[in-house]
């Protein structure tokens, strides 16, 4: 398997622009997660996801964000509008049914100016 | 406050010398997990231990956990300059589907 998918590598945008980031997850993975990592504020579980339905959205920080998964090998996590303090790496992560172990995507490089 | 806290935050050794980092939680959990992360990369499962066990070995690596004191250790062997990365401790609280992260060490490896 080629592991967990994102898409893209870099994403530089002007505030109020909308961002799209993708995810692919291992095949057979029934959890999917989103993260949002800074120096500030460390790695932050945005939102998850259990057999494609939206379980614990409560690290979702405002309404700007919002999360999909319309089907098991797909997700994106959508910013409209952005801002700069949305900068950040964003990590998307699966696991298995026994959430024993997370296997985390190499992430997206959002810089919002 | 953050469930994982890691200590220290920052760890500089010399290569073939032993790292030692700390990782303390505030609630009850099913198990406790460590990632590691190199620069500008995704985190990687190291091992997991479970609320049941005390210590646990991989490879090079040995972690413990101690409930009554709610903290583990994760010890690195005979370091190499490849360790060099930053070392993330996760829980569940009490079992809960999600992890929580700390803030990691950053283990520097000097060749």
């Amino acid at each position: 398997d080629a592991g967990v998918i994102q898409s893209p590598r870099h994403e530089v945008t002007e505030m109020g622009q909308e961002v799209t980031l993708r995810c692919k997850p291992i095949s057979g993975h029934d959890y999917l997660f989103w993260y949002r990592q800074t120096m500030m504020r460390g790695l932050e579980l945005l939102i998850y996801f259990n057999n494609n339905v939206p379980i614990d959205d409560s690290g979702m920080p405002e309404d700007r964000f919002s999360a999909k998964m319309p089907n098991a090998s797909f997700s994106t996590l959508k910013i409209q509008p952005s801002e700069p303090r949305d900068s950040a790496v964003y990590f998307c992560a699966s696991s298995r049914w026994d959430r024993d172990e997370q296997y985390f995507g190499p992430g997206t490089r959002l810089t919002v100016t | 406050s953050q469930q994982g806290e890691e200590d220290p935050q920052a760890l500089s050794i010399q290569e073939g010398e032993n790292a030692t980092m700390n990782c303390s939680y505030k609630t009850s959990i099913n198990n406790l997990q460590w990632y590691r992360q190199n620069s500008g990369r995704g985190l990687v499962h190291l091992i997991l231990i479970r609320s049941n066990e005390r210590e646990k070995h991989s490879g090079r690596l040995r972690v413990t956990l101690d409930t009554s004191k709610k903290s583990s250790s994760l010890l690195i062997t005979a370091s190499r300059a490849a360790d060099t990365a930053s070392y993330f401790c996760a829980t569940d609280q009490g079992g809960s589907e999600k992890l929580v992260f700390g803030k990691g060490t950053k283990l520097t490896v000097n060749p």
